[in-house]
């Protein structure tokens, strides 16, 4: 069966450090891997997909086949970073999402 | 403006007392689904839909119901809730497989 792990609940560093927030994945298909985001009261909303190699709000995640990692990283953190992340995995022919535990990112001044 | 519209946002309920939480996408989305978000379990699906009257378990469907009538509301319900079911509830849509999902704002559900 699919699983995504986020091994870290929290993840605090300062303002302008190297972020990486860390994620695994087990499939046996080729997978479809997302970075969803939830920012304070607010609703989840797609970060990055990994088919489309782009750099949004600075982040980037690369897929590891060989390691089954998608981390997520940016090297400058900004307060504004301050977020729920969630890593997620699409299996079974795009009818199952399946969710890490998320890792709560503190950015601090 | 596209999007996924939960109500309600916030509901305190009795033990047994059947409730329905609603989802309505304007999106025209084959595919839709619930999650339920629980502190150090992250987000755990309930049910899917991949279309009119198509719906299926997903990992957590104990106690829940759905319903797939119109392609864009897909309402959670709960015949008989129970304390365990306290949690925050998100609905989400999308327009094909390996895209986007967009999720609706949350219910928070607490079952007394």
């Amino acid at each position: 069966a699919q699983r995504v792990t986020q091994p870290e609940k929290l993840l605090s560093v300062f303002k302008g450090a190297p972020v990486e927030l860390k994620c695994n994945y087990s499939y046996s298909g080729s997978p479809e891997l997302f970075w969803y985001v939830q920012y304070s009261r607010q609703r989840l909303q797609l970060l990055l997909r990994h088919i489309s190699r782009e750099s949004i709000k600075g982040f980037t995640a690369d897929l590891n086949k060989g390691e089954t990692s998608f981390h997520l990283k940016k090297p400058f953190a900004q307060e504004e970073d301050s977020a729920m992340y969630y890593c997620a995995l699409i299996t079974g022919g795009g009818n199952k999402l399946t969710f890490g535990t998320g890792t709560q990112l503190k950015v601090e001044l | 403006e596209a999007q996924v519209t939960q109500n309600p946002r916030y509901l305190i309920t009795v033990t047994g007392k059947k409730l329905t939480v609603t989802c309505s996408q304007n999106m025209n989305h084959e595919y839709m689904s619930w999650y339920r978000q629980d502190p150090g379990l992250g987000l755990r699906q309930i049910y899917y839909s991949m279309n009119v009257e198509v719906t299926d378990k997903g990992d957590v469907p104990e106690g829940y119901k759905v319903s797939r009538k119109e392609k864009r509301n897909f309402p959670l319900i709960l015949e008989s809730p129970s304390p365990n079911q306290t949690s925050l509830y998100f609905c989400a849509s999308m327009g094909s497989m390996n895209t986007e999902a967009f999720f609706g704002q949350g219910t928070r559900l607490t079952v007394v």
